[in-house]
């Protein structure tokens, strides 16, 4: 197993560009989240999947975000008409969900940054 | 709404010296409480975590307890090395909201040999 895989580590593009991010989660993991993380701030929590369902989305999810885990595992979160603002790292994590809503192994990736020019 | 408070940064140690780094929260009930760390280019990683009220979590020399009285979760190690430097991050995961968590906005810590 080699942990939660984000794929580029890097964007570089174009405001009003249209970009797309993959998370690999570790396998077993049925829950799956993605955060962002603007310089010199921690991490904000953006939406959660359980297996293929999406249950919650922050109100930082603006209409120009979609994220997506079809059949449960890897997902992508694209942003669209990209703005300097969504400049930021966005991190994916995922966790083995139990009972009553408690997680066990919460793993971080490392994250894909984002700078829009 | 549930929030974590940490101490600003950076923090300059020279090594072998003693570390805390303060970390207080709102919350409503018992939340879980976590410690982070990130160091340059990478994710985060889980250093510690307390669940439950006077609960110490400890990782590596690092230790925090869980005090439910003033609402803190500090960060502490004895002997800091260089390879300690990192931005540490306090969270907590809310008590009717496992799937969440509310970070800090991190502590940078340069320690110089």
């Amino acid at each position: 197993d080699t942990g939660v895989s984000q794929d580029p580590r890097h964007k570089i593009t174009k405001r009003g560009q249209n970009v797309t991010f993959r998370c690999d989660p570790i396998s077993e993991h049925n829950r799956l989240y993605w955060y962002r993380q603007t310089l010199g701030q921690g991490p904000e929590f953006l939406t959660y999947f359980q297996n293929e369902a999406q249950l919650e989305k922050s109100r930082l999810l603006s209409d120009r975000f979609s994220a997506e885990r079809p059949k449960g595992s890897f997902s992508t979160l694209e942003i669209q008409r990209t703005e300097q603002g969504d400049s930021a790292m966005y991190l994916c994590a995922s966790s083995l969900g139990g009972a009553e809503g408690t997680n066990y192994g919460y793993t971080f990736g490392s994250g894909t940054r984002l700078t829009v020019v | 709404g549930d929030s974590v408070t940490q101490m600003e940064g950076p923090v300059t140690l020279s090594e072998e010296a003693f570390l805390t780094i303060n970390c207080t929260y709102t919350a409503t009930g018992y939340p879980s409480l976590f410690w982070y760390v990130q160091y340059p280019g990478e994710g985060l990683q889980l250093l510690l975590k307390a669940t439950k009220a006077d609960d110490k979590g400890s990782n590596k020399g690092f230790e925090a307890t869980y005090r439910k009285e003033t609402t803190s979760f500090h960060l502490e190690k004895g002997s800091v090395q260089v390879s300690d430097s990192a931005v540490y991050f306090c969270a907590l995961s809310g008590v009717y909201n496992f799937n969440k968590f509310y970070f800090g906005s991190g502590t940078k810590l340069n320690v110089k040999p």
